[in-house]
């Protein structure tokens, strides 16, 4: 099966720093990584399209200076969080598509972000 | 916009009963809809979806166009199925597979 992991697992910073949450395919190439936000009970919000050797494309209200995404090779892509505050703190769960079977997103654990 | 819509943010009920999880779409193309399922402390893993209109752990859902649902349906109900359930809708290969997340459903089925 599709597997996806990400980390940290979680991650504990102060306010003003930057954090690098990373996210591998770990059986599959993924030319396409999605990140997603989600806030407590609440559903997961897209945030942006992660594609591997070109700029991420961003949803409609999240900051792509904010939230800088690389994806630098066929099985990781990295999500910074920079200049981290408060209202930062959140739920990040990135995803992948398999080639052989784009129709479906294997998703990773996710990374409980916490910011001072 | 809200492209999923959950109406229920829970819904419980007994072991053996009927369950429905109502999930309803809005989209201007054909969508491609799954239900996602997350247990207690752990990730997202996909439950079904409609193209391939199989049952997985006696759960089906039909896509009914023309009142553009995907509801989640299971005859008997067990304690294992007690989770949180999302709907998502894919726009397909022309947007990357972006997929859009209803609410979600927490279900608890009570002994």
């Amino acid at each position: 099966g599709a597997v996806v992991s990400q980390h940290p697992s979680w991650v504990i910073c102060k306010s003003g720093t930057s954090v690098k949450i990373e996210c591998r395919s770990l059986d599959f190439q993924a030319t396409t990584m999605f990140w997603y936000r989600q806030f407590p009970k609440q559903s997961l919000m897209l945030m942006a399209t992660s594609n591997e050797g070109s700029k991420a494309t961003y949803e409609q209200g999240v900051e792509k200076d904010k939230f800088l995404i690389n994806h630098a090779s066929l099985t990781l892509s990295t999500l910074t969080v920079t200049s981290a505050h408060p209202e930062d703190s959140s739920f990040y769960i990135c995803s992948a598509s398999n080639p052989s079977d784009t129709d479906t997103q294997y998703f990773g654990p996710g990374t409980r972000l916490t910011v001072l | 916009a809200q492209r999923v819509t959950q109406p229920e943010k829970l819904l419980s009920v007994f072991k053996g009963a009927p369950v429905e999880l109502k999930c309803n779409y809005s989209y201007s193309g054909s969508p491609e809809l799954f239900w996602y399922v997350q247990y207690s402390r752990q990730r997202l893993q996909l439950l079904l979806r409609h193209i391939s209109r199989e049952s997985i752990k006696g759960f089906t859902a039909d896509l009914n166009k023309g009142e553009t649902s995907f509801h989640l349906k299971k005859p008997f109900a067990q304690e294992e199925d007690s989770a949180m359930y999302y709907c998502a809708l894919s726009e397909g290969i022309y947007n990357f597979n972006k997929f859009y997340f209803g609410s979600g459903t927490k279900l608890n089925v009570k002994p």
